[in-house]
C-alpha cells in the first residue's frame, strides 16, 4: 500500500511566478491536510480538504493561495506570485474517515519550494 | 484552541543514555496525542499516539510516551538510545470534537547523539 505522494520532491520558482504542489493520498483515505514548515519552525496547518470540499481553511493566507481537491486526480495546493517568504517545506497529510482515524494523520515526504 | 509547547529545543545524549523528551499541551477536552519524527530532508514519521485508556503508551522503536491529565504532559522516552535516533522530534495535539481535524505541532526537539 503506497503512502501518501508529494510531486515535485523540489521546485524552484523566481519571485512573481506560480508554484503548484501536488498530493495523492493514501489509498482509501478521503481527508487531506496540508502544512507549511519553515525553517527551524514546526509545522502549521494550512487547509482540510475532502473530496471536492474545503472543510477548514484557517491556516491558510488570505491571498495568492488556493487548495483543491478534486474528485478525480490529487489534491493541487496552488501559490500564486510567490515571494521569498513562502521558501518553506510543504507536507500533505491524508487520513481515513474521522471515526476510524482520531486525527491520526499520514504524511508525505514534502515538497520543499525555493523563491529566488 | 490546542497548543503544544515542546521547551527543550535541542538536546545531547550519549550512545546508550535514557532519554526523555517533554511536551506540554494545552487542550480543553480529553485530547488526541501524538509524538512524530522527522529526519533531515524527510517528512514525518508517527511514533506513538494517544487517544484514550491506558496512559503509557507503546510506540516504534522502542519509545513510549506517557499522558499525565493533571500536569497537561505526554513526555516522549527511551530507555536507551541508538546512534540512528538522531533526528527532529514533534509533538502534536488534536482536537477530540469533531469539526477540528487538524493537528497542532510543538517547534520540535532536535536530538543529537554523540559517541
Amino acid at each position: 500500500n503506497a503512502g501518501v505522494m508529494q510531486n515535485p520532491r523540489h521546485l524552484v520558482r523566481r519571485r512573481g511566478q506560480e508554484a503548484r504542489l501536488r498530493c495523492s493520498p493514501m489509498k482509501g483515505h478521503s481527508h487531506v491536510y496540508w502544512y507549511r514548515q519553515l525553517p527551524e519552525e514546526g509545522l502549521k496547518f494550512m487547509v482540510y480538504l475532502q473530496k471536492e470540499n474545503i472543510i477548514d481553511e484557517s491556516g491558510m493566507p488570505k491571498e495568492r493561495f488556493s487548495a483543491e481537491f478534486p474528485k478525480e486526480g490529487p489534491s493541487i495546493l496552488r501559490i500564486q506570485q510567490v515571494v521569498r517568504g513562502d521558501s518553506a517545506a510543504y507536507f500533505c497529510a491524508s487520513s481515513p474517515p474521522r471515526r476510524e482515524a482520531h486525527n491520526e494523520q499520514f504524511f508525505g515526504p514534502g515538497t520543499r519550494l525555493t523563491v529566488l | 484552541a490546542q497548543s503544544v509547547t515542546q521547551p527543550d529545543i535541542h538536546i545531547t545524549v550519549s550512545e546508550g543514555a535514557s532519554l526523555e523528551l517533554r511536551c506540554n499541551y494545552s487542550y480543553g477536552a480529553t485530547p488526541y496525542l501524538f509524538w512524530y519524527v522527522q529526519s533531515p530532508g524527510q517528512g514525518l514519521q508517527l511514533l506513538l499516539k494517544y487517544f484514550s485508556g491506558d496512559t503509557l503508551v507503546q510506540g516504534i522503536k522502542g519509545f513510549e510516551a506517557e499522558f499525565k491529565r493533571s500536569q497537561s504532559s505526554f513526555n516522549l522516552r527511551k530507555p536507551s538510545v541508538h546512534w540512528s535516533d538522531a533526528a527532529e522530534y514533534f509533538c502534536a495535539v488534536g482536537a477530540s470534537n469533531f469539526g477540528n481535524e487538524k493537528l497542532t505541532f510543538g517547534t520540535g526537539t532536535r536530538l543529537t547523539i554523540i559517541p
